[in-house]
This record gives structure tokens, C-alpha cells and sequence, in this order.
């Protein structure tokens, strides 16, 4: 049974700095990895996506790089700003037909102005 | 209006009232998803629906009934509810397949008196 992990659970750091968010995973046969961005009393928005056979995505300030035979992804975001503060949430898709998505527990960050 | 859009943002209700959760999705996506988020716990899959058929009941208990009319259009019709179903229910959408991000709409606050 896939299990999704983000360490750490949170993060408070000052304005400017650059930081990482980490999620791991159980079972590296995944299709997809996809990290969302959520605000309080807010759904889920998608920030990137990363395909099984890609080794990183790219879109402004960030970066998520994935390693699929280790089971590890990180999100870095560079520059950090007040407003980068929120619920960071990871989820893999597994393989064959399922477009079933399973989610870590998320990391809060704020971000310090 | 744009991306999905879900009706009530909250709602409280007792435990013998019936009530239904609205999801409208402006995309042109073909697969819709209900989840659960409860404090503390990872964002739960309940139901997906490809083409306007079930593909996916993640064990979800029959006090939830889910209906799609059309690929636009999802509820979630709620009966004799528990104090424990009170959660953040969420919707999304996106194109079956999978390798495209899903959707997510700003979710209904349930609470059950």
C-alpha cells in the first residue's frame, strides 16, 4: 500500500530565504508526482507536476525534482515571500489505469516578512 | 465563471438531516473526483467518476451518495451523517488519463451537529 510522507510537517523561515520541502514514498512505481499549494479555508492549487520518467519541473521561483527509485521528491522555492506562505501537499499517482492520487499529510510554511 | 466551482462553501447540519454537495466544473474535463480532508490527516479519496461512470469507491460508507449526471456535474448527497464526517469535502476534475494535473475546487466546510 503506497504511503506519502512530508517531512517536515512545518517550517517557519525569514523572508528571502531559499528552502526545501521533502516528500517520500513507499512504492516507486508511480506514474506521476504532483505538488499543490493550499491556503487556509482554501482547495488545492496545482503548482507541478512531475511524469515517472521526468527528473524535474521547473516554474519560476520553483523547483521539484524527483527520484523515483529512492522514492524522494523535493520542492525548492527560491527567494521566499510572504505570500509563498501555505500548505505545501505532494501526491503520487500510481500506475496502470487509476487516476487515484495519494496525498502526504502537507508541510505549513510561513514565511516571515 | 472558471475552473470549479463547488455550492455551499459551508454547511452544518444534524445528524438526521439530508443535504447534497455541488460540484460545477467550467474545463471541458471527462473525470471528477470527490475527496474528504479532516484535520490532521491526509486528503482521502471517496469517489472518482470517468465519463460520467463510478470507476472508483475508496470503501466510502453508503450514508454518501454520489451522483454525476454529466461530466460538468457532481454531487454528493448526504444522509444521517456522524460527528466524525465533519470535514472539508473537496472536488475535482480533470481529463481521464491522468497525466494531466487535477483541479480542485475551494471545497465545502461540513460540520455535523
Amino acid at each position: 500500500k503506497q504511503e506519502v510522507t512530508q517531512i517536515p510537517a512545518a517550517l517557519s523561515v525569514p523572508e528571502g530565504e531559499n528552502l526545501v520541502l521533502n516528500c517520500s514514498f513507499t512504492d516507486s512505481a508511480i506514474y506521476n508526482l504532483q505538488w499543490f499549494r493550499q491556503d487556509p479555508g482554501k482547495g488545492l492549487t496545482s503548482l507541478l507536476l512531475i511524469q515517472s520518467s521526468q527528473r524535474e519541473q521547473t516554474s519560476g521561483r520553483l523547483n521539484a525534482s524527483l527520484d523515483k527509485s529512492s522514492g524522494r521528491s523535493t520542492l525548492y522555492i527560491a527567494a521566499s515571500q510572504p505570500g509563498d506562505s501555505a500548505t505545501y501537499l505532494c501526491a503520487v499517482r500510481g500506475g496502470g489505469a487509476t487516476n487515484k492520487l495519494i496525498f502526504g499529510t502537507g508541510t505549513l510554511l510561513a514565511v516571515q516578512p | 465563471e472558471t475552473g470549479v466551482t463547488q455550492t455551499p462553501r459551508h454547511l452544518v447540519m444534524g445528524m438526521t438531516n439530508k443535504k447534497s454537495l455541488k460540484c460545477e466544473q467550467h474545463l471541458g474535463h471527462n473525470a471528477m473526483y470527490w475527496y474528504k480532508q479532516s484535520a490532521k490527516k491526509p486528503l482521502e479519496l471517496m469517489f472518482v467518476y470517468n465519463f460520467k461512470e463510478q470507476t472508483e469507491n475508496n470503501s466510502v460508507p453508503s450514508r454518501f451518495s454520489p451522483e454525476c449526471p454529466n461530466s460538468s456535474h457532481l454531487f454528493l448527497h448526504l444522509h444521517t451523517l456522524q460527528p466524525e464526517d465533519s470535514a472539508l469535502y473537496l472536488c475535482a476534475s480533470s481529463q481521464v488519463g491522468g497525466d494531466q494535473p487535477q483541479h480542485f475546487g475551494d471545497g465545502t466546510r461540513l460540520s455535523i451537529l
